[in-house]
C-alpha cells in the first residue's frame, strides 16, 4: 500500500520560515492537500492540489510537489502556526495519510 | 455556513457494530460537487480514510478496511452513516465526517471541511 513519511517533529524560531517535507513514491505525479490540526480539533485545509490556498488561510501558507516530496512552507511563522501538520494524497482512488509533523514555535 | 455533526455511541464493545450519523447543515448532501467521507484517528496517530459516498449511493472504501465498513447516504434527512463490524480495541478512535470536493477545474478531490469528531471507544 502506498505510503506517505513526514518528519514527527520540526521547529522554527518566530518569523522565520518553516518547511515540512512529505515524501512518497513518485508523489510529484499526484496532488497533494495539507491539513493542520491544533490539539482538540478537527483538521483544517491549508493547502489542497499542490499550491492552492482555500480562502481565510494566510498567504504565509505556500506548497509545492515535485519528484517524490511535497513541502509545506510558512514564511513568517506565528506562534498561532504552532500544530500537528498532515500531508494527504490519493492513490488509485484511496486517500492516504502522513504520519503527521509537530510544529513548534520557539 | 457548513456544518457537519458526528452524532452515536462513544463506547461499542468488541466484536459488535460500530454505527454512525453524520447530519450536514447548510448544504445539500445532493450536491453534485461533493462526495462525503468518513476519517478516523487512533490517538496520537494521523487520520486514516475509511471512505466516501455520493448522493446517488455510491461508494469507494480504504482497501484495508473494505471487508468490515458500510457508508450508506439518506438524502431526505441529510445525512450519511458509517457501519464498522465485528470491531477491536483498534478500532478506537475519534472519527470525523468530512467533505469531500471536486474542483470543477479538475485535479485531485480534497476534504475541505471537517466535522468536530466524535470518540468512539472499543472495549467491553
Amino acid at each position: 500500500s502506498y505510503e506517505l513519511t513526514q518528519p514527527p517533529s520540526v521547529s522554527v524560531s518566530p518569523g522565520q520560515t518553516a518547511s515540512i517535507t512529505c515524501s512518497g513514491d513518485k508523489l510529484g505525479d499526484k496532488y497533494a492537500s495539507w491539513y493542520q490540526q491544533k490539539p482538540g480539533l478537527s483538521p483544517v485545509l491549508v493547502i489542497y492540489q499542490d499550491t492552492k490556498r482555500p480562502s481565510g488561510i494566510p498567504e504565509r501558507f505556500s506548497g509545492s510537489n515535485s519528484g517524490n516530496t511535497a513541502t509545506l512552507t510558512i514564511s513568517g511563522t506565528q506562534a498561532m502556526d504552532e500544530s500537528d501538520y498532515y500531508c494527504q494524497a490519493w492513490d488509485t482512488s484511496t486517500a492516504v495519510f502522513g504520519g503527521g509533523t509537530k510544529l513548534t514555535v520557539l | 455556513q457548513l456544518q457537519l455533526q458526528e452524532s452515536g455511541p462513544g463506547l461499542v464493545k468488541p466484536s459488535e457494530t460500530l454505527s454512525l450519523t453524520c447530519t450536514v447543515s447548510g448544504d445539500s448532501i445532493s450536491s453534485r460537487t461533493y462526495y462525503w467521507g468518513w476519517i478516523r484517528q487512533p490517538p496520537g496517530r494521523g487520520p486514516e480514510w475509511i471512505g466516501s459516498i455520493y448522493y446517488s449511493g455510491s461508494t469507494y472504501y480504504n482497501p484495508s478496511l473494505k471487508s468490515q465498513v458500510t457508508i450508506s447516504v439518506d438524502t431526505s434527512k441529510n445525512q450519511f452513516s458509517l457501519k464498522l463490524s465485528s470491531v477491536t480495541a483498534a478500532d478506537t478512535a475519534v472519527y470525523f465526517c468530512a467533505r469531500l470536493w471536486y474542483s470543477a477545474a479538475g485535479g485531485a478531490p480534497t476534504f475541505d471541511y471537517w466535522g468536530q469528531g466524535t470518540l468512539v471507544t472499543v472495549s467491553s
